[in-house]
């Protein structure tokens, strides 16, 4: 069954405190991983696609990695303003797209 | 780039009235959208998928009469509640397709806050 586990489900981080999150995923033939954050009451805003085992991105204090079992998106010296919670998607060989339930940072100044 | 709009941001209506929210890809063009249904604290749950000049697909589960789905042009897709009643109150997000590299990107509109008295 295709299903895509985001953990933990909440993670509360001291400002500087570097941590990863976790997205581990079962589906047939993966076309793309996605990585979305989302503010409350916000739609989801797009960070990240991986398309492969062994690709990494960067963008300013997050960089996700991408394995053929899981996706870490780890966070180096996180600030308030990186409090949101991180949404993990992968997208099948059929097109179709399973989303994670999400990973709720909070960064404590 | 990929920017998607939704339109209202918030609505309250009253229970029988029928609400339209709009989704609008600005700067591509989008053949598939998603529409999507999210309450507090959880995630994204996929209503259904809307195909440019084509019937949307429903999950399971939701019914099509309730929630209707238009997608007129390759820019703008818009879902109707008809008949809304208070357990229809949620977050409405609509997203966009766009092919980028191979894969599909989904870029999310804003959503929208439906709220029904």
């Amino acid at each position: 069954e295709d299903q895509v586990t985001q953990s933990p489900e909440a993670l509360r981080l001291q400002e500087g405190e570097s941590s990863s999150l976790n997205c581990s995923y079962t589906v047939s033939g993966l076309r793309g991983l996605f990585w979305y954050r989302q503010d409350p009451g916000k739609g989801p805003e797009f960070l990240f696609t991986l398309y492969s085992a062994g690709e990494e991105k960067e963008k300013e204090r997050l960089k996700a990695t991408l394995t053929k079992k899981e996706s870490f998106l780890h966070i180096t010296a996180p600030k308030p303003e990186d409090s949101a919670t991180y949404l993990c998607a992968v997208q099948a060989r059929g097109n179709q797209f399973y989303f994670g339930t999400g990973t709720s940072l909070t960064v404590i100044p | 780039g990929a920017v998607v709009s939704q339109h209202p941001s918030r609505v309250i209506c009253k229970s029988g009235t029928s609400v339209k929210i709009e989704c609008r890809s600005l700067d591509f063009q989008a053949t598939t959208m998603f529409w999507y249904r999210q309450f507090p604290k959880q995630s994204l749950m996929l209503m259904a998928t809307s195909n440019e000049g084509s019937k949307a697909t429903y999950e399971q589960g939701v019914e099509k009469d309730k929630f209707l789905i238009n997608h007129a042009s390759l820019t703008l897709s818009t879902l109707t509640v008809t008949s809304a009643h208070p357990e229809d109150s949620s977050f409405y997000i609509c997203s966009a397709r766009a092919p980028s590299g191979g894969v599909d990107t989904q870029y999310f509109g804003p959503g929208t806050r439906l709220t029904v008295l």
